[in-house]
C-alpha cells in the first residue's frame, strides 16, 4: 500500500502571495488533516476533511482554506502569505476503524 | 480542551542504556495517545499507540510505552538506546469523543540523543 505523499517538498513564496499544497491520501484513508510545524514547535492542527467537506478546525484564520476531492486526496490553499505562515506543512490520513494517522513527508514553505 | 505536556526539551543518554520520554496529558473523556518520531527535515514517523487494553504497549523500533490513567502519563521507553534513536519526539492526543473532529493535540517535543 502506498503511504501518504505531498507535493512539492519545498517552495519560496513571497509575502503577499498564495499558496497551493497537494496531499494524495494512503490507499484506503478516506479523512485527511492538515498540520503547520513552525521550526521548534510541535504541530498544530489546522482543519480536516471528511467526505470532502470540513468537519473540523483549529485556531487558523480564514485565509486558509482546503479541498478534498473524490478519490480522498486534499489542498491546503493559504492566501495573502505572511512570514509567520513559513512552516512545515503536514498531511496526514486516517480511515474507519483506523485509529492511527499516518503522516506525510511535508511541504516546507518559506516565506521572504 | 485537550492537551499534551513534554515536560524535557531534550534527553541524552549513552548507547545501551536505557531511556525514558516523558508525556503527560488532559482530555476530558478516555484518551487515546501516540507517539511520533521525526528526523530532521522529515514528517512524523508513526511509533506506538495507545487505544484501549493493556497498559504497556509495544510499538517499532523496540519502543514502548506505559499508559497511566491515574498519572494521566504515557512515557515512552527502550530498554537499550541506540545512537540510531537519536531524533525528536512528540506526544499527541486525541479524544474520543465522537462528536469532535479527531484531531490531534502534540507536546512540543522532546530531543533525544543518544551517544556512545
Amino acid at each position: 500500500e502506498t503511504g501518504v505523499t505531498q507535493s512539492p517538498t519545498h517552495l519560496i513564496k513571497t509575502r503577499g502571495q498564495q499558496v497551493t499544497l497537494r496531499c494524495s491520501s494512503q490507499s484506503g484513508h478516506n479523512t485527511v488533516s492538515w498540520y503547520q510545524q513552525a521550526l521548534g514547535q510541535g504541530p498544530q492542527f489546522i482543519f480536516q476533511y471528511y467526505r470532502e467537506e470540513e468537519n473540523g478546525r483549529g485556531n487558523f484564520p480564514p485565509r486558509f482554506s482546503g479541498l478534498q476531492f473524490p478519490n480522498y486526496s486534499s489542498e491546503l490553499n493559504v492566501n495573502a502569505l505572511e512570514l509567520d505562515d513559513s512552516a512545515l506543512y503536514l498531511c496526514a490520513s486516517t480511515g474507519q476503524g483506523y485509529y492511527g494517522y499516518t503522516f506525510g513527508s511535508g511541504t516546507r514553505l518559506t516565506v521572504v | 480542551a485537550q492537551s499534551v505536556a513534554q515536560p524535557e526539551d531534550q534527553v541524552n543518554v549513552a548507547e545501551g542504556n536505557p531511556l525514558t520520554v516523558k508525556c503527560t496529558y488532559s482530555v476530558s473523556g478516555n484518551p487515546y495517545l501516540f507517539w511520533y518520531v521525526q528526523y530532521p527535515n522529515r514528517g512524523l514517523q508513526f511509533l506506538l499507540k495507545y487505544i484501549t487494553g493493556d497498559n504497556l504497549v509495544k510499538g517499532s523500533y523496540g519502543f514502548e510505552a506505559e499508559f497511566n490513567k491515574s498519572q494521566t502519563s504515557f512515557h515512552l521507553k527502550k530498554p537499550s538506546a541506540l545512537v540510531s534513536d537519536s531524533a525528536l519526539y512528540f506526544c499527541a492526543v486525541r479524544d474520543n469523543d465522537t462528536g469532535t473532529a479527531s484531531k490531534l493535540t502534540f507536546g512540543t517535543g522532546t530531543r533525544l540523543q543518544v551517544t556512545l
